[in-house]
Order: structure tokens, then C-alpha cells, then sequence
């Protein structure tokens, strides 16, 4: 079935640092991609929409430029963090959402700790 | 405003035994709704997928049910495994296609 890959799943950086994680579908075709923000025992937060080709839509209150995305094809979407701070450790994830529009694949999230 | 809310938050129950999650919506125009488990440090897994028209929805040991005039859905778990320990996240999407994610319940399975 669909899969979708994430890249780190675990990182350590210092705080300033820049940090990119990946995410990938595998075995289909993702126009839309969604990264996520999840704090312990939080349900998931909702960062950004990434529309390949396009510019990400952003949610309120999330910062564009301290979170970039970009989704360069139709299958890799990558959400850097910029000047990275402690209090940016958190749980990231992402999805996508196949053709049939339907059906939303998560992926396996990433650990970020910043130190 | 559109919203979902799951109870309970919590719940622990012994091996072999049967549960039931329950997930309240408000959200208007509704597409469908789905329910996802989630271990620990891991992203959200796929159980079932419901649509308007869907009452029930069976996925092995787990079925869903979908209540649309009451805008309410549950998630029963039969003869419960150590390994159905996880947050259970019922998320709805509107018509419009955004995902409104419910706050989880958290379940434990003891022996």
C-alpha cells in the first residue's frame, strides 16, 4: 500500500542551526502534503499546506520564514527549521494526500531536540 | 466553529476485553470522518474511513460506526491486545478539505 517516508526520524541539533526534514511518498503521486507539530500527548497541530509548485499555506500563528517548506515534486516535501531553538523540540509530521483526493497517509514523524 | 471531541481521554482496560471510543463533531460541511491509531513516538495509522452514507465500518477487530444526523461516531475494540495500546485520533474533513483532529483518547491494555 501507500507509504509515506520521513527522513530524519530522529535529530539532534544546536540551537542556531538549521535543520531539514524530509518527507517522501513512496509509491504515489502527492500534490498535497501536510506537515504536522505534535507536543507530547497533544493531538497533531496543523503547520502548513504544501502544494507542489507552489507556495505553502501557512496556519495562523506559525511563522514562515522560522518554518520553510518546500515541495519541489510530487513526491518530497521538506520542512526546514530555521535558527533553531529549544523550544522548536518537538514531534513533526507529515502527510500527503493521494490522487483520489480521499485517502491521507501519514508518515513515520521525526524527532527534533534542539540543545 | 468546527470542532471534535473524543472521550474519554483516557481509558485502561484488561486484555480480552472490549472497548468503545467516542468522537463528537461539529463540523459543517462534513466529507468524511476517520479514525487513526497512533503509538507512542510513531505517526498516525489508518483504521477507517467513513463517508456520509456509512453507518458501519468493520477493520479486523475494530469497528466504527457513524451516527451523521447526530454527528457522532465511535470506535469499539474487541477482545482487546496488549498492542491496541495507543491514542486512538478521530479526525473529521470538511468539504472544503481541511482535517479537524480530535484530541485523542488514550488507551492502555493491561494483562
Amino acid at each position: 500500500g501507500a507509504v509515506v517516508s520521513q527522513h530524519p526520524s530522529r535529530v539532534i541539533c544546536k540551537s542556531g542551526t538549521s535543520v531539514k526534514i524530509e518527507c517522501r511518498s513512496l509509491d504515489f503521486q502527492a500534490t498535497t502534503m501536510f506537515w504536522y507539530r505534535q507536543f507530547p500527548k497533544k493531538s497533531l497541530m496543523l503547520m502548513a499546506t504544501s502544494n507542489e509548485g507552489s507556495k505553502a499555506t501557512y496556519e495562523q500563528g506559525v511563522e514562515k520564514d522560522k518554518f520553510l517548506i518546500n515541495h519541489a515534486s510530487l513526491t518530497l516535501s521538506t520542512l526546514t527549521v530555521t535558527s533553531a531553538h529549544p523550544e522548536d523540540s518537538s514531534f513533526y509530521i507529515c502527510s500527503a494526500r493521494s490522487g483520489t483526493g480521499n485517502t491521507i497517509y501519514f508518515g513515520e514523524g521525526s524527532w527534533l531536540t534542539v540543545v | 466553529k468546527n470542532q471534535v471531541e473524543q472521550s474519554p481521554q483516557s481509558l485502561i482496560i484488561l486484555e480480552g476485553k472490549n472497548c468503545t471510543l467516542q468522537c463528537n463533531y461539529t463540523v459543517s460541511p462534513f466529507s468524511n470522518l476517520r479514525w487513526y491509531k497512533q503509538d507512542t513516538g510513531r505517526g498516525p495509522v489508518s483504521l477507517t474511513i467513513m463517508t456520509f452514507s456509512e453507518n458501519t465500518k468493520s477493520n479486523g477487530r475494530y469497528t466504527a460506526t457513524l451516527d451523521a444526523d447526530t454527528k457522532q461516531s465511535s470506535l469499539h475494540i474487541t477482545a482487546s491486545q496488549l498492542s491496541d495500546s495507543a491514542s486512538y485520533i478521530c479526525v473529521v474533513r470538511s468539504n472544503t478539505g481541511k482535517l479537524i483532529f480530535g484530541q485523542g483518547t488514550t488507551l492502555q491494555v493491561k494483562p
